[in-house]
């Protein structure tokens, strides 16, 4: 099985201050020049959401100061300008085999 | 709107058998792999089990694999997922999720919470 490895566990930021969440593979996810990596937010009592699909490609909707990048065995998670709605665990997920796994997610809290 | 709505959840004791609902509505569900993943109290997501959209291919997590039983009828838009042998470290809220594309998640359902306790 693929292993993925978040840091931090956790971290606090400012309003309107950079999050930044690292994820890292246990091998490449990289296949046909396409990452197989999502990242989702779970907000306290509800269900994961999808931002980003293969590694940087953002979700309709989602707003633009989400930006997913990377490749290979790490990767990115990027909120430029914290808002209080961002409150949320953070996941990254490998789908480039079966199992699909997923990183043991980041808390992202308001400092 | 696509939705997926997971029912069937509830306490049941050690070694006893559950069955969960997942009813899909505003897609073409026989066109979609569906997925259930499961994240026990305060912990992170675990992916569980997966069937291809004609149910040809069903893949179990190795911790389920003999226990759990995933299917689904495509004539009532409808995902199940069978558990027997129950464990209290089965106990969790299980998410029913539409698998896109290659292979990632969306939209997940609200979820429905198994508690495995005497």
């Amino acid at each position: 099985d693929i292993v993925m490895t978040q840091s931090p566990d956790s971290l606090a930021v400012s309003l309107g201050e950079r999050a930044t969440i690292n994820c890292k593979s246990s091998q490449s996810l990289l296949y046909s020049n396409k990452d197989f990596l999502a990242w989702y937010q779970q907000k306290p009592g509800q269900p994961p959401k999808l931002l980003i699909s293969w590694a940087s490609t953002r979700e309709s909707g989602v707003p633009d100061r989400f930006t997913g990048s990377g490749s290979g065995t790490a990767f990115t998670l990027t909120i430029s300008s914290l808002q209080t709605e961002d409150v949320a665990v953070y996941y990254c997920q490998q789908y480039y085999s079966t199992p699909q796994t997923f990183g043991q997610g980041t808390k992202v809290e308001i400092k | 709107e696509v939705q997926l709505v997971e029912s069937g959840g509830g306490l049941v004791q050690p070694g006893g058998s559950l069955r969960l609902s997942c009813a899909a509505s505003g897609f073409t569900f026989s066109g979609h792999w569906m997925h259930w993943v499961r994240q026990a109290p305060g912990k992170g997501l675990v992916w569980v089990s997966h069937i291809s959209g004609d149910g040809g291919t069903i893949t179990y997590a190795d911790f389920v694999k003999g226990r759990f039983t995933i299917s689904r009828d495509n004539a009532k838009n409808t995902l199940y997922l069978q558990m027997s042998s129950l464990r209290a470290e089965d106990t969790a809220v299980y998410f029913c999720v539409r698998g896109i594309g290659s292979g990632w998640f969306d939209p997940w359902g609200q979820g429905t919470l198994v508690t495995v306790s005497s």
